[in-house]
């Protein structure tokens, strides 16, 4: 059981660039977050998905865009990279809304220069 | 608007000392509350949480705390810190009456413990 699993671990990007952050979760989970994690300001949600086929915009979904295919995958994808999006980026899985707590991955340490 | 506020960026505690970690919130409706804990270079971990019932709540690694509705405060607490305790902790609130789908989460407190 792996759990929240994520790649890659590090990535350096060129403005402009785009790329595609994969997270995958092993424990049937049905809700799946993507946050950014800056000095100072704790997580930000991104966009969430509340099952298969299914996704919305968190607090901070601009030059963002998410796919959610398959139950056990949550895509996070970068079309143009700017370096404002330097940050590190954490995905979560949980079981449901409201009492149960979230399972983050390791995390994907992103620059844009 | 949901918020959560952690006044301190940093707790300092000397190794068996009891340490608190302040945490308060604000939501429209009743509160789901959360602690998780970030060690170097890891993704955040679970810690303890309040749904509902008893205000004093315990959680892993000797970890506890008291849900205080008219401070509207979930400060964390553990009776005798150890050096590995060092890390980042978050407080985060899910707001019952709307849906449970969002979790906002404070700044994060730095503890250090001081052999």
């Amino acid at each position: 059981n792996a759990g929240v699993t994520q790649t890659p671990k590090f990535r350096v990007l060129k403005t402009g660039q785009s790329m595609t952050l994969l997270c995958a979760q092993d424990m049937n989970h049905e809700y799946m977050y993507w946050y950014r994690q800056d000095p100072g300001m704790g997580l930000r949600l991104i966009h969430y998905s509340v099952g298969e086929g299914t996704t919305a915009k968190g607090e901070v979904p601009d030059g963002y865009n998410v796919s959610r295919l398959k139950k056990q995958n949550f895509l996070l994808g970068l079309e143009s990279a700017a370096p404002s999006q330097t940050s590190v980026y954490f995905c979560a899985s949980t079981w449901g809304t409201e009492t149960y707590e979230q399972y983050f991955g390791p995390g994907t340490r992103l620059t844009v220069t | 608007a949901q918020s959560v506020a952690q006044p301190e960026d940093q707790v300092n505690v000397a190794e068996g000392n009891p340490l608190t970690v302040k945490c308060t919130y604000s939501v429209s409706g009743n509160p789901y509350l959360f602690w998780y804990v970030q060690y170097p270079n890891r993704g955040l971990q679970f810690l303890l949480k309040y749904i509902t019932g008893d205000n004093l709540v315990k959680g892993s690694y000797g970890f506890e705390a008291e849900f205080n509705k008219s401070q509207t405060s979930f400060h964390l607490k553990k009776p005798s810190a150890l050096v590995s305790d060092s890390a980042l902790y978050f407080c985060a609130v899910r707001d019952r009456d709307t849906g449970g789908f969002k979790t906002i989460f404070g700044a994060g407190t730095r503890l250090f413990v001081k052999a």
